[in-house]
């Protein structure tokens, strides 16, 4: 079966140092992979996806992650932390045939 | 990218009624997918939406509970029936666009159930 971990439930950082958001997949082959970001009050966007092209993905407002076969891992990262990153996090896994399973999601909060 | 709305926008309802949402997608799509986001929780299918097939829902969620409809390729509805304060969640429609192997997601919708 198909799952996704994501290890911190809420991360908080301050402003201009790094973030990092874990995530942790499970598939029994190659699967498609996917950050999305809540604003509050807002909808889903799309930062970034792998689908098996580059490891180092670069996605939107300065995120990239990185797909580690070996270890199951799509770990988002961010050099600098911005105000209006506050948001939630939810890394995605696609097995296939257009279904896509969700994380529980990781609050990120910046600090002044 | 596929450009999707939702209404209503939010609303407050009794226990006991129903509503219906509503998702429009500005371009034809195959596959149309409904969520529900409990507060302080992550997404959860309900059901993906054919057009002219049966919705397939996911464990859990029963046809009875939550109709759909898909009368098209641009429009589907999920009425969720017999509301009870559990069902306060924001419900979330998506399509898939093969094209960029990613799923749009509309607004949502934000329902309470005194």
């Amino acid at each position: 079966a198909q799952s996704v971990t994501q290890l911190d439930s809420h991360v908080s950082v301050s402003e201009g140092t790094p973030v990092l958001l874990r995530c942790n997949y499970s598939s029994s082959y190659s699967p498609s992979l996917f950050w999305y970001v809540q604003h509050p009050n807002k909808g889903l966007q799309l930062l970034l996806k792998y689908t098996s092209a580059a490891t180092l993905v670069k996605g939107i407002n300065g995120f990239e992650a990185e797909f580690k076969k070996s270890e199951t891992s799509f770990h988002l990262t961010k050099p600098s932390a911005h105000m209006s990153d506050a948001a939630e996090y939810f890394c995605v896994v696609s097995p296939g045939a257009s279904k896509i399973i969700f994380g529980s999601g990781t609050r990120l909060s910046i600090r002044p | 990218s596929a450009v999707i709305s939702q209404k209503p926008s939010r609303d407050i309802c009794q226990r006991g009624t129903s509503l219906t949402i509503q998702c429009q997608v500005d371009s034809q799509v195959t596959m149309m997918f409904w969520y529900r986001q409990q507060p302080g929780q992550s997404l959860t299918l309900i059901a993906t939406a054919n057009q002219g097939s049966e919705a397939t829902y996911e464990s859990g969620f029963v046809i009875d509970k939550f109709p759909i409809s898909r009368p098209n390729l641009t429009f589907s509805t999920l009425t969720v029936s017999n509301m009870s304060p559990e069902d306060s969640s924001i419900y979330l429609c998506s399509v898939e666009d093969l094209a960029y192997n990613e799923q749009f997601f509309g607004p949502g919708t934000r329902l309470t159930v005194l």
